[in-house]
């Protein structure tokens, strides 16, 4: 399995509503990562997860909330979101040890409105 | 912080034609990587290809070639025998060799690249 499998593929969203972003990955990856990108740009990282732990967030607001349940799994967790966070949001995963690029998922596109 | 510059928003190329898309990036790191990731309409980005930044060989991929200048901190794309599906959104990436970066990957802007019949 070669794949970072994410889902949904689509979300639209209400602004009071909680919502669950879900991505998976069976390649043995111990780092993990979110990413968001609006239209006609480049992905902007938000969080990495080094072994399972937060090693990164990048003053993302706390309407976002990661977790990384175990070594395969990855989940954003989205409350009380602005419409101005809708985008794509991306996961990807790679070897935390390696300078091989990342392998990233399909993304979910996600609507606020 | 390290920036990666794309200095091509669009580049256009007729089919079977060669095209090089620029990528220059400002960093006082000795040790890096760079990459080419090419993001078409159905979103994923996919790895195209990757350079360490010792190893003074320009990396090859089928039709896909870099030309690395580590002295200009230069790292072009050349796309050789250009087909139809090649157009997409091409990004330049750099990422840290040093692991309190959390290998973070730092992308510029972008080229869009449209391949003509």
């Amino acid at each position: 399995d070669t794949e970072v499998t994410q889902t949904p593929k689509h979300l639209v969203m209400g602004m009071t509503n909680k919502k669950s972003l879900k991505c998976e990955q069976h390649m043995g990856h111990r780092a993990m990562y979110w990413y968001k990108q609006k239209a006609k740009k480049p992905p902007e990282l938000m969080f990495v997860y080094s072994y399972e732990k937060l090693s990164i967030n990048e003053s993302v607001p706390s309407r976002f909330s990661p977790e990384c349940p175990n070594s395969s799994l990855l989940n954003l967790h989205l409350h009380a979101l602005q419409p101005e966070d809708s985008a794509l949001y991306l996961c990807a995963s790679s070897p935390a040890d390696s300078n091989y690029g990342y392998t990233f998922g399909s993304g979910t596109r996600l609507t606020v409105v | 912080a390290q920036t990666v510059t794309q200095s091509q928003p669009e580049m256009s190329v007729q089919e079977a034609e060669t095209v090089t898309l620029s990528c220059t990036y400002d960093t006082s790191e000795s040790d890096y990587y760079l990459f080419w990731y090419k993001q078409p309409p159905s979103r994923q980005m996919i790895l195209v290809i990757r350079q360490e930044a010792y190893k003074q060989q320009n990396a090859t991929e089928n039709r896909f070639s870099v030309n690395f200048q580590k002295a200009a901190k230069s790292f072009s794309l050349k796309i050789s025998d250009s087909q139809l599906g090649d157009a997409a959104m091409y990004f330049c990436a750099y990422r840290s060799a040093e692991g309190n970066s959390g290998y973070a990957l730092n992308f510029g802007k972008g080229t869009s690249l449209l391949v003509t019949p």
